[in-house]
């Protein structure tokens, strides 16, 4: 089956840990992103990518990194940097064609600091 | 700062009801996206509507787009409990394939 794959979907992390967040495409997309979101909160972009070792920066990037050495992968390291981890995290990728296509999404992964 | 703003914040009304709310954006898009999320879930897009493209519709959803005023409408006709969800719009700008997605709306329908 053709989808986006978020893995874990419940992670755990202790205070100055750095932990990575696997998202998996198998789409052929080429573009690729990450967004958190805070309980009640919309979306807000952490990162994106538009094609394999490339990726910018979104309204959010700070204590976040993302590398893109697979298009089929675009997994996010949150670092001890960041300091208020604790979110739903949702990855999701899209074709690059035109004005633009739908955004598929993964499952999310719940992180949590403990 | 988000590309969209959603209104109203929250809905509630009874099944068989229409349901409308808004987005509005600042700048220059490609395209418009409306997306549902049910509690815990990812997102499911809904439908896209073009910047070169006035009504989109899918089923009971109908989707507008004014650039002039730079917003959008979603509205959900006939609405079911199985509706109940948030709503997000989300903007490609243009020249650039970034994603830009609202507050969302919160949709409750009652049985």
């Amino acid at each position: 089956d053709g989808g986006i794959t978020q893995s874990p979907k419940y992670l755990f992390r202790k205070e100055g840990q750095n932990v990575t967040l696997s998202c998996e495409q198998n789409l052929n997309h080429d573009a690729m992103y990450w967004y958190r979101q805070d309980p009640g909160q919309g979306l807000r972009l952490i990162y994106y990518s538009q094609i394999v070792n490339d990726f910018q920066k979104g309204d959010i990037a700070e204590g976040y990194s993302v590398s893109r050495e697979k298009k089929e992968s675009f997994p996010l390291t949150v670092t001890s940097a960041q300091k208020n981890p604790t979110a739903f995290y949702l990855c999701a990728s899209s074709i690059l064609q035109g004005l633009g296509t739908e955004a598929f999404f993964g499952q999310g992964t719940r992180l949590t600091v403990v | 700062s988000q590309q969209g703003e959603e209104d109203p914040q929250a809905l509630s009304i009874q099944e068989g009801e229409n349901a409308t709310m808004n987005c509005s954006y600042k700048t220059s898009i490609n395209n418009l996206q409306w997306y549902r999320q049910n509690s815990g879930r990812g997102l499911v897009h809904l439908i896209l509507i073009r910047s070169n493209e006035r009504e989109k519709h899918s089923g009971r959803l109908r989707v507008t787009l004014d650039t002039s005023k730079k917003s959008s409408s979603l509205l959900i006709t006939a609405s079911r409990a199985a509706d109940t969800a948030s709503y997000f719009c989300a903007t490609a700008f243009s020249n650039d394939y970034k994603l830009s997605f609202g507050a969302g709306t919160t949709v409750t329908v009652r049985a």
